[in-house]
């Protein structure tokens, strides 16, 4: 079965550094998300992207965080200058398209990001 | 603002037994709802989705049903096995329909079933 990819599953990384956090979608799927989890808390919604632009995104979702698909399989969340409170496990998502059979979303197994 | 609240926070049951879990909404105007299960160090994986328009749905042991109305979702699991135990987890999704689509998450159910 199709899965949506996360590399790297862990990731380690000094406060103020830059961030980079990878995604492969399903291949046919249009709407790709990020949500996040800080442990212990609720799964929380990030962004959402369609048509190589955002179409909603949360006021987490600051001058910090940035989203691009570069090619035509990877999905990136990159995080410019880390905070302790970045630390969470962040997951990408994707849908196919509109339509009421296709609103299933498929998570990919995340990535645990450390802040030091 | 939507808020999702799921009870219990944990419950542990024999195996074999039959179990609820219940998810609450306070906002009743939703496009849909989803039912999702989380095993440690993995992702989300999606085991029902209902439709505002739909009561319940069905996936082998599962049952979810909606109560729109009422702001209410239960997740029946039949016949409890080990490997049920997971952190299950509701999510819905609001009416304005924009490309976007963001899920607003409960904070979920952690399941143990005892052989």
């Amino acid at each position: 079965e199709p899965e949506v990819t996360q590399t790297p599953s862990h990731q380690v990384t000094q406060m103020g550094q830059e961030v980079i956090l990878r995604c492969v979608p399903i291949s046919n799927h249009l709407y790709f998300y990020w949500y996040r989890q800080i442990l212990g808390q609720k799964v929380e919604f990030l962004v959402s992207f369609y048509n190589n632009e955002i179409s909603e995104k949360s006021e987490i979702f600051d001058d910090q965080f940035s989203v691009e698909r570069p090619d035509g399989s990877n999905f990136t969340l990159k995080i410019r200058s880390t905070k302790l409170e970045d630390s969470a496990m962040y997951f990408c998502a994707s849908r196919e398209n509109r339509g009421l059979t296709n609103e299933k979303l498929f998570f990919g197994s995340g990535t645990q990001l450390s802040v030091l | 603002k939507q808020e999702v609240t799921q009870i219990p926070a944990a419950l542990s049951v024999p195996e074999g037994e039959n179990l609820v879990l219940n998810c609450s909404f306070t906002d009743s105007a939703i496009y849909n709802l989803q039912w999702f299960r989380q095993d440690p160090g993995k992702g989300l994986t999606s085991l029902l989705l209902i439709q505002s328009s739909q009561r319940e749905q069905t996936s082998g042991r599962l049952n979810a049903s909606l109560d729109k109305s009422s702001g209410r979702s239960t997740l029946y699991i039949a016949a409890s096995q080990p490997g049920d135990s997971a952190t299950y987890l509701c999510a819905v999704k609001g009416t304005l329909y924009n490309q976007g689509g963001k899920l607003i998450f409960g904070q979920g159910t952690e399941l143990s079933v005892k052989p």
